[in-house]
């Protein structure tokens, strides 16, 4: 199947940094990928669609100014923390759709990565 | 938007015994229905979907059933595991060019018992 990787899986940082999350499509083109958060023990709550070429759009409630969002190509998008806070810890997931080959148009998502703001 | 509940949040269940995980959402345009696994830590597993052309669908021992009239789809599990030990996701979306974002439910977490 499709393969999702995300770049890096954990990462510590302090108040006050910005943190870059990387996420490929190996071996499929994704004009489309899709951010989404997790805090413990809840659900995965969806943060902003990645379209490439174009502006991300943003869920209601999620800063854009503070959520960078840029997918300059078919196979990457990444995801820009900016000026991160110990409330922006949480597991961040990013999925790709994959509209060339199966009817389902499943997404399919990559590892997480962990974010831990001191 | 879209918005999907699912229940109940917890399921405990004795090994063998069969589970049942329901879910509703609000967008009558949703027609893609996936079910994911998701261990800790670790990234959603689909393991079985369901389209709105389609009332059911069964694979194993894990069937899903749908009711557009009522927008309510529903996971079976049968002759569960201690290895089915986890938590659910529904999800709901819109398939297509302009398709949108799986929308998940809150989750259920399943224990089995030996």
């Amino acid at each position: 199947g499709a393969v999702v990787s995300q770049h890096p899986s954990r990462v510590i940082c302090k108040s006050g940094t910005s943190v870059k999350i990387e996420c490929r499509s190996l071996d499929f083109q994704a004009t489309t990928m899709f951010w989404y958060r997790q805090f413990p023990k809840q659900s995965l709550m969806l943060m902003a669609t990645s379209n490439e070429g174009s502006k991300a759009t943003y869920e209601q409630g999620v800063e854009k100014d503070k959520f960078l969002i840029n997918h300059a190509s078919l196979t990457l998008s990444t995801l820009t923390v900016t000026s991160a806070h110990p409330e922006d810890s949480s597991f961040y997931i990013c999925s790709a759709r994959d509209i060339s080959g199966t009817a389902y148009n499943e997404q399919f998502f990559g590892p997480g990565t962990r974010l831990t703001v001191l | 938007g879209e918005n999907v509940e699912q229940h109940p949040s917890t399921l405990s269940v004795q090994e063998g015994d069969s589970a049942v995980i329901k879910c509703t959402y609000s967008d009558s345009a949703s027609n893609y229905f996936p079910w994911y696994k998701q261990e800790l830590g670790k990234r959603p597993q689909l393991i079985i979907d369901i389209r709105s052309n389609v009332g059911e669908k069964k694979d194993q021992r894990i069937a899903v059933t749908l009711n557009k009239t009522a927008k309510h789809f529903s996971l079976h599990i049968t002759e569960t595991q201690p290895e089915d030990s986890a938590v659910y996701f529904c999800a709901a979306s819109m398939l297509g060019q302009a398709g949108t974002a799986l929308i998940f439910g809150k989750g259920t977490t399943l224990s089995v018992s030996s």
